[in-house]
């Protein structure tokens, strides 16, 4: 069975600092994939950033960024020079394939706040 | 085209309606998704369609029904809903049904109340 935990249902970041969102993990598969998925009060789920657990190089994008601890199973996510925009509901988020029973198994989510 | 789209956005019904969701997609995708999502929560899944049959069905009521007509759209049919089930519903497609792990696309949901 899979599992993602995220331990903290809230944080808050001053406009134009860095925020790190905390996200550990467990499963039993060799191959397999880590999200973190942005939904804002807007609903629509946004995929930001995906690790391959095969890649030690962290993922980047643009201002976000992965701090992945594959002995460690965890999976931290940075935003750096935040922004009023992104504040979301953020999801960590477990998946692997191919296979019949590919699917995501998500965290319980955290509320990011972003102060003006 | 790269998304998903669902109609309607909001959706209010009584317990006696019968009404339907629709969503769409034209990436190609062969496997489709249902979720359900409770405010402040991550989203649960209810129905999986792998090239147009239903493969996974997570114990959900019948009051719920699924459909497939082809490839790029699926519907979820409702009757006799309860307060209980208002949340979101999210509809999402992955390119075939063993990469939902890999690559799933959601799209912007429907908002139901139940009332």
């Amino acid at each position: 069975a899979q599992t993602v935990t995220q331990s903290q249902p809230e944080m808050s970041v001053q406009e134009a600092e860095t925020v790190t969102l905390s996200c550990t993990y467990d499963t039993s598969e060799s191959d397999y994939y880590l999200f973190w998925y942005k939904q804002p009060p807007s609903r629509q789920m946004i995929l930001v950033i995906r690790q391959e657990a095969y890649k030690q190089q962290n993922a980047t994008e643009n201002r976000f960024s992965v701090n992945f601890q594959k002995a460690a199973k965890s999976f931290s996510l940075k935003i750096s020079d935040s922004q009023l925009g992104d504040a979301a509901m953020y999801f960590c988020a477990l998946g692997f394939g191919p296979g019949a029973n590919s699917k995501l198994t998500f965290g319980k989510g955290i509320t990011l706040s972003v102060r003006p | 085209d790269t998304e998903v789209t669902q109609t309607p956005k909001h959706l209010v019904m009584g317990m006696t309606n019968k009404k339907s969701l629709k969503c769409e997609q034209h990436m190609g995708h062969r496997a489709m998704y249902w979720y359900k999502q409770k405010a402040k929560k991550p989203p649960e899944l209810m129905f999986v369609y792998s090239y147009e049959k239903l493969s996974i069905n997570e114990s959900v009521p019948s009051r719920f029904s699924p459909e497939c007509p082809n490839s790029s759209l699926l519907n979820l049919h409702l009757h006799a809903l309860q307060p209980e089930d208002s949340a979101l519903y999210l509809c999402a497609s992955s390119q075939i049904p063993g990469l939902a792990g890999r690559n799933l696309v959601f799209g912007p949901g429907t908002r139901l109340t139940v009332l």
